[in-house]
């Protein structure tokens, strides 16, 4: 089974800082990755599907890149209501895995 | 639009089962496959199985095999998520979805005695 690793698993991060997350899967699963936002009691948002490609009604800061085994999920300008959980995904093959989750923290 | 609709929030004791639905709409339900996701409070997302709907065929993750079936009903485009002998720690909230893209809004199953 595919395991993705994701990284960190929490950050702290103020208002306007650019943000890295990282998810590596053990082995290739060329773009088949998904970048959710998850709030507290909510369920999870899709940001990014393709690796790469921006969900519709997204803001522009959220992008993703990668393909093969590293991902990067980036947010080039934090605002307040991003601070939340993120969570990779593969659906490349069976079984899908998650990410184990970054909460990022206001600083 | 494409959506996937599911049922209610479900209340249930320790070794009862419980069944989620998850209704299709907006393209052809049998033309992918429908998988069931859960998180429990707190907790991260955990990948429960998957279905295929127009075969049948349905693969487990091995901590819930033995406990739980994946089923449909092709005439009404549902699917269908069944998880036996119920614990406190199944208390989660559970997700069908037929991939990156399309998720249903999740069901609450709270199990307390």
């Amino acid at each position: 089974a595919i395991q993705m690793t994701q990284s960190p698993s929490s950050l702290s991060a103020s208002v306007g800082d650019r943000v890295t997350i990282t998810c590596r899967a053990s082995q290739g699963i060329r773009n088949d990755l998904g970048w959710y936002q998850q709030k507290p009691g909510k369920a999870p948002k899709l940001l990014i599907y393709a690796a790469s490609s921006l969900q519709s009604g997204v803001p522009s800061r959220f992008s993703g890149s990668g393909s093969g085994t590293d991902f990067t999920l980036t947010i080039s300008s934090l605002q307040p209501e991003d601070f939340a959980t993120y969570y990779c995904l593969q659906d490349y093959n069976y079984p899908w895995a998650f990410g184990q989750g970054t909460k990022v923290e206001i600083k | 639009q494409v959506q996937l609709v599911q049922s209610g929030a479900e209340v249930k004791k320790p070794g009862a089962s419980v069944k989620v639905s998850c209704k299709a709409s907006g393209y052809t339900f049998t033309s992918y496959d429908i998988n069931w996701v859960r998180q429990a409070t707190g907790q991260g997302l955990e990948w429960m199985g998957w279905m295929n709907p127009n075969s049948g065929n349905t693969g487990y993750a091995q901590k819930f095999q033995g406990r739980v079936t994946m089923t449909r009903n092709t005439s009404i485009s549902t699917a269908y998520m069944e998880l036996s002998s119920l614990r406190s720690e199944d208390t989660a909230v559970y997700y069908c979805a037929r991939d990156q893209r399309i998720w249903g809004q999740g069901t609450l199953v709270t199990v307390s005695s």
